[in-house]
């Protein structure tokens, strides 16, 4: 079946340097997608969302891309703090309230 | 966390036993979900209930049972036919809007151990 995946399963960042997540997604019906972060033993939390007919999205230190040609998300964190430190995680909304979430990718960040 | 509670925070259960996961919300959603997270991966749908007292089976429901008697409320039963049911499980709720796509809001979770 279709699915959502990550490209890297772990990510290690200098604190103040900028983070970059990717995701690739393969159901090219997908009209929404989310970024969610995920501390060690907590439920996600949104970051940041996009529709399908936009490809960039700007919040609070991050930044959503999106490239439909190649079904492509990525998740930008400018200025990564120590409490950035988390699992995120995409998510495709492709079938009303319906979410497929990807595998997540753990995100490091050294002092 | 938002409007969101699970209880208990963690769970142990003796194996052959049924075990029931509370979660409720007081944001008047109307769609809630639970899932269930393994070690180092991603969230797998168990069960979803778009109004009560009604609910469809997700992708992974064998073994575990819901009811939606409440709209604030969608409590999980984990029963003794599930093989391996230690886990973290997670619910989340949302409400559907006009153009069908919003987010969904997750509780804080329950860790379940199977003794």
């Amino acid at each position: 079946g279709e699915s959502v995946g990550l490209h890297l399963p772990t990510l290690s960042v200098q604190e103040g340097d900028n983070s970059i997540i990717n995701c690739a997604y393969s159901n090219s019906a997908s009209d929404y997608f989310i970024w969610y972060k995920q501390e060690s033993g907590k439920g996600p939390q949104f970051i940041i969302d996009i529709r399908s007919n936009m490809d960039k999205r700007q919040g609070q230190r991050v930044t959503v891309l999106l490239n439909k040609t190649v079904k492509h998300l990525s998740l930008q964190i400018a200025a990564t703090q120590p409490g950035d430190s988390a699992v995120y995680f995409c998510a495709e909304n492709n079938a009303g309230n319906m979410l497929t979430f990807g595998g997540g990718t753990r995100l490091m960040v050294k002092p | 966390d938002g409007g969101i509670t699970q209880s208990p925070k963690y769970l142990f259960r003796k194996e052959g036993q049924n075990v029931t996961l509370s979660c409720e919300q007081n944001l008047n959603h109307d769609a809630m979900y639970w899932y269930r997270q393994d070690p180092g991966q991603g969230l797998r749908l168990i069960y979803y209930s778009q109004i009560v007292n009604d609910f469809q089976k997700g992708d992974i429901a064998e073994g575990y049972s819901v009811s939606r008697e409440k709209k604030e409320s969608f409590p999980l039963t984990v029963t003794s036919a599930q093989k391996n049911p230690t886990a973290f499980y997670l619910c989340a709720s949302t409400n559907p809007g006009l153009a069908g796509y919003n987010e969904q809001f997750f509780g804080p979770g329950t860790r379940l151990t199977v003794l």
